[in-house]
């Protein structure tokens, strides 16, 4: 069975702060791994891409941990427009054409 | 460009009546389309999945039911709706082909249906 696993939170933290936080999945033989970000009744958003070799995108860091499965997601000097419901997902060995698997969210409130 | 378009963005149904959810993709042609649900505090759950029309993969068993009748359109259904049914409904979609999966889903608006 597939899965996805990540700590729901809340994380509380405050503006100006980083925050890392990680996911596991359980398919060894997933492809292709991605964060998306989830506003409060809105839809899902893709965030970024993860990539074998890590990646970055101004604050943001995705990181990819095949041996251990598990990916992770840095948040530098974090923003309160930065509060969201963050979504772990991959792809199974077929690529991705009979569906992603989600996880849960990380939901994130940064204080002021 | 492409866009993906769902409606409605809320729908408040009786038990037992019927549902007809509609995305329309435009600015692509053979995409692969996906129907996804989440409930209340929990996951997306992966519904139904199409990689042409007429071709419809169900994922879980329950009383919902999809349909492609055009290239960029994929239709959600009941003919009975369940409380259980009651969840945020998303349309996606992704290229076709081999790496379908390895630039990620985009999602429409959504459709919050709230069975009563």
């Amino acid at each position: 069975r597939k899965e996805v696993e990540q700590d729901p939170g809340p994380f509380n933290v405050p503006e100006g702060a980083t925050v890392a936080f990680n996911c596991t999945y359980s398919n060894s033989a997933s492809q292709s791994f991605f964060w998306y970000r989830q506003d409060c009744r809105k839809e899902p958003k893709l965030l970024m891409s993860v990539y074998s070799s890590g990646n970055e995108d101004g604050r943001f860091t995705a990181q990819l941990n095949r041996a251990s499965q598990y990916i992770s997601l840095l948040i530098r000097d974090s923003k309160l427009s930065d509060s969201a419901t963050y979504l772990c997902v991959v792809t199974d060995s077929g690529g991705g054409a009979d569906g992603l698997t989600f996880g849960k969210g990380t939901h994130l409130i940064i204080q002021p | 460009s492409q866009t993906i378009h769902q409606w409605p963005a809320t729908l408040v149904q009786p038990v037992g009546s019927p549902l007809s959810l509609e995305c329309t993709v435009e600015g692509t042609s053979n995409p692969n389309l996906y129907w996804y649900r989440q409930a209340a505090g929990r996951g997306l759950q992966l519904l139904f999945y199409s990689v042409g029309i007429g071709q419809i993969s169900s994922e879980v068993p329950q009383n919902l039911s999809a349909s492609r009748p055009q290239d960029r359109q994929f239709i959600l259904s009941s003919k009975k709706l369940l409380l259980s049914d009651s969840g945020f409904y998303l349309c996606a979609w992704s290229r076709h082909g081999r790496l379908t999966g390895a630039y990620g889903y985009t999602f429409g608006s959504g459709t919050r249906l709230t069975v009563v």
